[in-house]
């Protein structure tokens, strides 16, 4: 079974900086299939990034995903206040068929 | 516009069954794979089923094995999650996903329901 691990849990930091999170698998993602989501409080998750680095939809160009094998990046490059919320990595592939890490939760400073 | 609607979720005494639908409009249905994702309050996402496009394929997490069936019919474009058994870990927000509605892909989920909330409890 494949787990992906997330960090950090949370991570604190101001609108107009850099964030970097990380999400390792404990196996290679097959294909690099893996997926971002974006969730706020009362809200269903959102797509950002799928196939490792392709933005979804609409999504902004200050969203970018990074990584291969079994260690990937979402990074935002200038922190709106919108952009505080909770992040989900998710792979496609293996048993099971998805699975979802943690969550890091990015909150304002 | 593209759209996922659940219904059915409420509250069901450990062991009983509920039966959640999932109404979907704004793709071509009948070509899409289907999943149920659920999120038990304040915790992460956990995938719980998927069913092809033709609904001649399916597969379940080990969690609900056994005990929840995933069905369609794509003449009302409709999704289906029957649980059965049920158990207090069940109780969760449960979404409706698909992929591919809005992106040349099938790995990760574009299009989310609201969710609809399920609680099992005495």
């Amino acid at each position: 079974e494949i787990v992906l691990t997330q960090s950090p849990g949370t991570l604190s930091l101001s609108p107009g900086e850099r964030a970097t999170l990380s999400c390792r698998a404990s196996q290679s993602v097959t294909n690099n299939y893996l997926a971002w989501y974006q969730q706020k409080p009362g809200q269903a998750p959102r797509l950002l990034i799928y196939g490792a680095s392709s933005r979804a939809t609409g999504i902004p160009d200050r969203f970018s995903g990074s990584g291969s094998g079994t260690d990937f990046t979402l990074t935002i490059s200038r922190l709106e206040p919108e952009d505080f919320a909770v992040y989900f990595c998710q792979q496609y592939g293996r048993s099971p068929r998805y699975s979802f890490g943690q969550g890091t939760k990015l909150e304002i400073k | 516009e593209v759209k996922l609607e659940e219904s059915g979720g409420g509250l069901v005494q450990p062991g009983g069954s509920l039966r959640l639908s999932c109404d979907a409009s704004g793709f071509a249905f009948n070509t899409h794979e289907m999943n149920w994702v659920r999120q038990a309050p304040g915790k992460g996402l956990e995938w719980v089923s998927y069913i092809s496009g033709s609904g001649n394929a399916v597969d379940y997490a080990e969690s609900v094995k056994g005990r929840f069936t995933s069905s369609r019919d794509n003449a009302k474009k409709s999704l289906y999650l029957q649980m059965n058994n049920l158990r207090a870990e069940d109780t969760a927000i449960y979404y409706c996903v698909t992929s591919g509605a809005t992106i040349p892909a099938f790995d990760a989920f574009d299009i989310w329901g609201q969710g609809t909330m399920v609680t099992v409890s005495s």
